[in-house]
């Protein structure tokens, strides 16, 4: 069993929908949950961080852990063409390397 | 304004090559990783470095290696390049509290070997 799992897609979506991105992991030790954001022919950057569970909001972007389900969700509100991109879970245990998920590509259609 | 920086971009070279992918960043991150990223597939890590002189194997480090004799740089060789290590390589850092801050990925290297 993988640790990280994360349905890679693609999803489509018109313009100002909701997107909904989940992750499940096995690894019960994990406290640090990510999300990155990754364009064409870029490296990832860092989306939203949460610590433990429970939800973080920056802008459009809500972020969700359930350790209870080893769930964690990333919420889109309003989605923008430019929103467009690959996003990936990733987690760790603290001082260990990220485990990332293989990526969700999203389209958003204007 | 990318602060990590790989080269070469995109590299295409012959079976039984020796080659370093060369990455290097300016913010004084004590920690450095490599990852390797296939098209719809996770990143496997493949080496990673806490600081100068420390040097850990993931979970493809077998057919690699890499040193970090400074702390700026983490370059990452392949002694014999197979059609297998075709796939895009990405380098990062990360401060101390990475769980504040994540990782700073360089833009990747894209390596074919023919």
């Amino acid at each position: 069993q993988k640790e990280v799992e994360q349905d890679p897609g693609p999803l489509s979506v018109p313009e100002g929908a909701i997107v909904s991105l989940n992750c499940t992991y096995s690894n019960s030790a994990f406290q640090y949950f990510m999300w990155y954001r990754q364009y064409s022919r870029k490296g990832p950057e860092l989306l939203m961080y949460t610590y433990s569970s429970g939800n973080k909001e920056d802008g459009r972007f809500t972020a969700q852990v359930d350790k209870s389900s080893k769930y964690i969700s990333l919420f889109i509100r309003d989605s923008q063409p430019s929103d467009s991109a690959t996003y990936l879970c990733a987690m760790n245990k603290g001082n260990t390397p990220l485990v990332f998920g293989k990526g969700t590509r999203l389209s958003v259609i204007a | 304004e990318a602060d990590i920086y790989q080269t070469p971009r995109y590299l295409v070279i012959g079976t039984g090559k020796k080659i370093t992918l060369e990455c290097s960043q300016t913010m004084g991150h004590d920690k450095m990783y490599w990852y390797q990223q296939d098209p719809g597939m996770e990143l496997h890590l493949i080496h990673y470095s806490y600081g100068v002189n420390s040097t850990e194997k993931g979970d493809l480090s077998s057919e690699s290696t890499v040193s970090r004799i400074r702390t700026e740089h983490f370059p990452l060789t392949l002694e014999s390049a197979r059609p297998s290590h075709t796939s895009q390589y990405l380098c990062a850092s990360s401060a101390p509290q990475d769980f504040n801050y994540g990782y700073t990925f360089g833009s990747g290297t894209r390596l074919t070997v023919v």
